[in-house]
């Protein structure tokens, strides 16, 4: 099975702070994925990458950008955190082919204080 | 633009009773539909998924079939068990563009012994 691994479950940063959020998938995977998950909003499409140094803005991207140096690594940074970026962040990797689907992590849940 | 309307919640259903999650969508090309789950304190998984029109997925009870001439991809369960009591989001793949993921707002179940 893919495994999708978000380095950190909770995180609390300071207003202003510059912010990582990593996320690691095991099986070559040209596609990779960060959503931020609202209360009411579902899942909202942060940026997304389809290979490596390759990235889109999604549906949300102000405040945010992404990196993506190695194929298997896919990182969120939130340039200087704020207050309304308290959220659950995603990460998603897409198998193709005939097993095709989306395999997601565990979350992050960042507070920003 | 691409997009999935589900029916809001919450959905409060006793022990047993017939549970459906309408999900509608708007899309060009023929995208692939997928239902997730979330169950609380936890991260998303897959319940089932459909790639084309007509075709019926299903896992654990669940069900929900492509209708394209409806645009709709519905979840149903004949009987459901406490344990079903999460928060259920409908999702759709552009699968001929970069295969954005783009869910919902999602529908909370809560099933009472």
């Amino acid at each position: 099975d893919v495994k999708v691994t978000q380095s950190s479950r909770y995180l609390v940063k300071r207003t202003g702070e510059k912010v990582f959020l990593e996320c690691v998938q095991d099986m070559d995977h040209e596609n990779m994925f960060w959503y931020r998950q609202d209360p009411g909003l579902g899942l909202r499409l942060i940026y997304f990458s389809y290979d490596v140094k390759m990235k889109e803005k999604g549906d949300i991207p102000e405040g945010y950008s992404v990196s993506r140096e190695k194929k298997e690594r896919f990182s969120l940074i939130l340039e200087s955190a704020s207050t309304n970026q308290t959220s659950m962040y995603l990460c998603a990797s897409l198998r193709r082919g005939r097993d095709y689907g989306y395999t997601f992590g565990s979350g992050t849940r960042l507070t920003v204080v | 633009g691409n997009s999935v309307t589900q029916m809001e919640g919450p959905v409060t259903l006793s022990e047993e009773a017939f549970l459906t999650i309408n999900c509608t969508y708007t899309a060009t090309g023929y995208p692939s539909l997928f239902w997730y789950v979330q169950y609380p304190g936890e991260g998303l998984q897959l319940l089932l998924k459909a790639t084309k029109a007509d075709d019926k997925g299903s896992n654990k009870g669940f069900e929900a079939t492509y209708r394209k001439e409806t645009t709709s991809f519905h979840l149903e369960k004949g009987s459901v068990q406490v344990s079903d009591s999460a928060v259920y989001f409908c999702a759709l793949s552009d699968s001929g563009g970069y295969n954005k993921l783009i869910f919902g707002a999602g529908t909370r179940l809560a099933v009472h012994p």
